[in-house]
């Protein structure tokens, strides 16, 4: 059973379309959430870190949220250079093992 | 800033020709990946290393294998290359699992 899903695969905006992305996971005894962004042929770029349910963290246009079982990726008033893939991870579930990766969101915003 | 390195940024090789992907990273973390990633596809862990003289294998099965020498240097090396080695190959590395890891731009391997 997948520990990261995300949702939707992939999401299309008009440049301004306010958005949400959407993560959840089914560790228990979460020891964070991890949001990055990925431009075509790079390493990902590290967004955020969520601990705690009710935590939120913002950074331009972006706030991410986190519940018990999910997390969103808020995206207000978005514009072209916004577009990418968004990647979740959260720590494996055994102890001390690698982040695992869900298969992300590809966002496309229109000018 | 993440500091972490990873030369070539782009390498096209014949088939059977042996092969080290460079990753270097400033930050003294002790955790250390590699992971594989086809365009448009998800990321796949095929190493890890825990500290010096650690490594381990990933999810997926990978012909390469990597060594530890030095906290700072985890290289990546194919002995044979084929053409299904073609990919891209990002590394990463933290300061303990339950935090952030941070990525290299990745090396993108065309074996012909």
């Amino acid at each position: 059973e997948d520990q990261v899903t995300q949702s939707p695969e992939a999401l299309r905006l008009q440049e301004g379309e306010s958005s949400s992305l959407n993560c959840s996971y089914t560790v228990s005894g979460l020891r964070g959430l991890f949001w990055y962004r990925q431009d075509p042929g790079k390493g990902p770029e590290f967004l955020f870190t969520l601990y705690s349910a009710g935590e939120e963290k913002e950074k331009e246009r972006l706030k991410a949220t986190l519940t018990k079982k999910e997390s969103f990726l808020h995206i207000t008033a978005p514009k072209p250079e916004d577009s990418a893939t968004y990647l979740c991870a959260v720590p494996g579930l055994e102890g001390n093992t690698p982040l695992v990766f869900g298969k992300g969101t590809r966002l496309s915003v229109i000018a | 800033e993440a500091d972490i390195y990873q030369t070539p940024r782009y390498l096209v090789i014949g088939t059977g020709k042996k092969i080290t992907l460079e990753c270097s990273q400033t930050m003294g973390h002790d955790k250390m990946y590699w992971y594989q990633q086809d365009p448009g596809m998800e990321l796949h862990l095929i190493h890890y290393s825990y500290g010096v003289n650690s490594t381990e294998k990933g999810d997926l099965s990978s012909e390469s294998t990597v060594s530890r020498i030095r906290t700072e240097h985890f290289p990546l090396t194919l002995e044979s290359a084929r053409p299904s080695h073609t990919s891209q190959y990002l590394c990463a590395s933290s300061e303990r699992t339950d935090t952030e890891a941070f990525f290299g731009q990745g090396t993108r391997l065309t074996v012909v």
